[in-house]
């Protein structure tokens, strides 16, 4: 398989903390996306990190890239009950395909309220 | 505008039958592909098309068929459907640029293959 790995598998937490997913992958990256799914729900994007960037915050967001290490991590911070769900990384290659994605096996959040 | 549009929702096939799944987008985005979701398995790339007449395989080719006739649509095919197909099915789509590739996600088909 060419899927990466996501860490940990399933997190839960109580409203107001903060959560942190890891995320590895094999490639070398044009961009590092993160995408939510709700519960019998399609994927919605959340964030793009590009390559040469090392950081970047959307929100209650923060996300890391180390091309060295090829990880990736997500935190979401002060998480509230509506942030319960799966949390996927997906690995853009870049090349001809530009849209074309790999995803991790994802995390799951359960956050308690 | 819609998003991304995909019929049916929920399918139940015989083993052997075939089958149909429409996806349409109305953000003429160039890219579109196909995910099947297993548990345990995240989303595994089925096949895909970066513009009207261009399609590739994907990780899980295997037993599905696609064509892009248009910009707008990305039917996929299940030439004899059989258990080992049973998902959740996805039609997502983009647009194929170095730098603006986020993509947008379908409801999804839920398939079972009895």
């Amino acid at each position: 398989s060419q899927q990466g790995e996501e860490d940990p598998q399933a997190l839960s937490i109580q409203e107001g903390e903060n959560a942190t997913m890891n995320c590895s992958y094999k490639t070398s990256i044009n961009n590092l996306q993160w995408y939510r799914q709700n519960s019998g729900r399609g994927l919605v994007h959340l964030i793009l990190i590009r390559s040469n960037e090392r950081e970047k915050h959307s929100g209650r967001l923060r996300v890391t890239l180390d091309t060295s290490k090829k990880s990736s991590s997500l935190l979401i911070t002060a998480s509230r009950a509506a942030d319960t769900a799966s949390y996927f990384c997906a690995e853009n290659a870049g090349g001809t395909s530009y849209g074309k994605l790999t995803f991790g096996q994802g995390t799951i959040l359960t956050v308690h309220p | 505008n819609a998003g991304v549009t995909q019929t049916p929702k929920f399918q139940v096939l015989k083993t052997g039958q075939s089958m149909t799944l429409q996806c349409a987008q109305d953000m003429n985005h160039e890219y579109m592909s196909w995910y099947r979701q297993d548990p345990g398995m995240g989303l595994r790339l089925i096949h895909y098309s970066v513009g009207a007449g261009i399609t590739d395989q994907g990780e899980v080719p295997n037993g599905y068929n696609v064509s892009r006739s248009t910009t707008e649509d990305f039917p996929l095919r299940l030439l004899s459907a059989a258990p080992s197909q049973t998902s959740v099915y996805f039609c997502a789509s983009s647009y194929n640029r170095v730098s603006y590739n986020e993509q947008f996600f379908g409801p999804g088909t839920r398939l079972t293959v009895l």
